[in-house]
């Protein structure tokens, strides 16, 4: 079965802390991918990254980085001296490949309020 | 290019009443998805078509639930008769035909039904 865990439902923090958002997840496969998105207030969903499981490389982006374990099935989300616009809910999501290729499993989110 | 479109963007309806929801994705995407947020149960898949053909409806609630993709730029998601359980926020994404491509999502349907 293939699974997201978002263990963290909520985390609040004041402006400029570091910040990990937590995603463990499950399947049997041995090719798939992985994603980060971002929903702002605003509600739409924002693609963040990607990273497919062959690659345990780990990936910075500005403030943003990833750090991709296989051994642990671990995807985790830090965001470096967090902002007030990064204020918004947080989704890791796995998606099959090839064969099924269709369905994006999504955690079921962390909110992540930053304080001014 | 504009993303993918979704309409209407709030709906607001009685109990009973049939709701059609209606998207676009974008062009030269194979693949387009069904999804409802909710509080209580996250980002649920309903369904997903690959080249206007349903591959996957397991998602899709009950038989209230349909879905319809007549050509590769239109999808219809239609809910008849509307229960108030079925408020939620409706997405649709689109994406070229492979895991490895990202899903683009649309702004939402925002759906109430009193």
């Amino acid at each position: 079965a293939q699974k997201v865990t978002q263990a963290q439902t909520e985390i609040s923090v004041v402006e400029k802390e570091d910040v990990t958002l937590d995603c463990v997840y499950e399947t049997r496969d041995t090719t798939y991918y992985l994603f980060w998105y971002k929903q702002p207030p605003s509600g739409e969903l924002v693609f963040l990254i990607r990273r497919n499981s062959f690659d345990e490389q780990n990936e910075i982006s500005g403030r943003y980085s990833w750090n991709f374990q296989k051994s642990t099935s671990s995807f985790n989300f830090t965001i470096t001296a967090s902002q007030v616009v990064d204020s918004a809910v947080y989704f890791c999501a796995l998606r099959r490949t090839p064969g099924n290729t269709g369905k994006l499993i999504f955690g079921q989110g962390t909110t992540l309020q930053v304080k001014p | 290019d504009a993303g993918v479109i979704q309409s209407p963007r709030h709906e607001v309806t009685e109990m009973g009443q049939e709701v059609t929801l209606r998207c676009k994705p974008i062009s030269g995407h194979n693949s387009l998805f069904w999804y409802r947020q909710t509080m209580m149960r996250g980002l649920e898949l309903l369904i997903y078509f690959n080249n206007n053909v349903p591959i996957d409806d397991s998602g899709m609630p009950e038989d209230r639930f349909s879905a319809k993709m007549p050509n590769a730029s239109f999808s219809t998601l239609k809910i008849q008769p509307s229960e108030p359980r079925d408020s939620a926020v409706y997405f649709c994404a689109s994406s070229l035909a492979s895991g490895a491509n990202v899903l683009t999502f649309g702004a939402g349907s925002r759906l109430t039904v009193l």
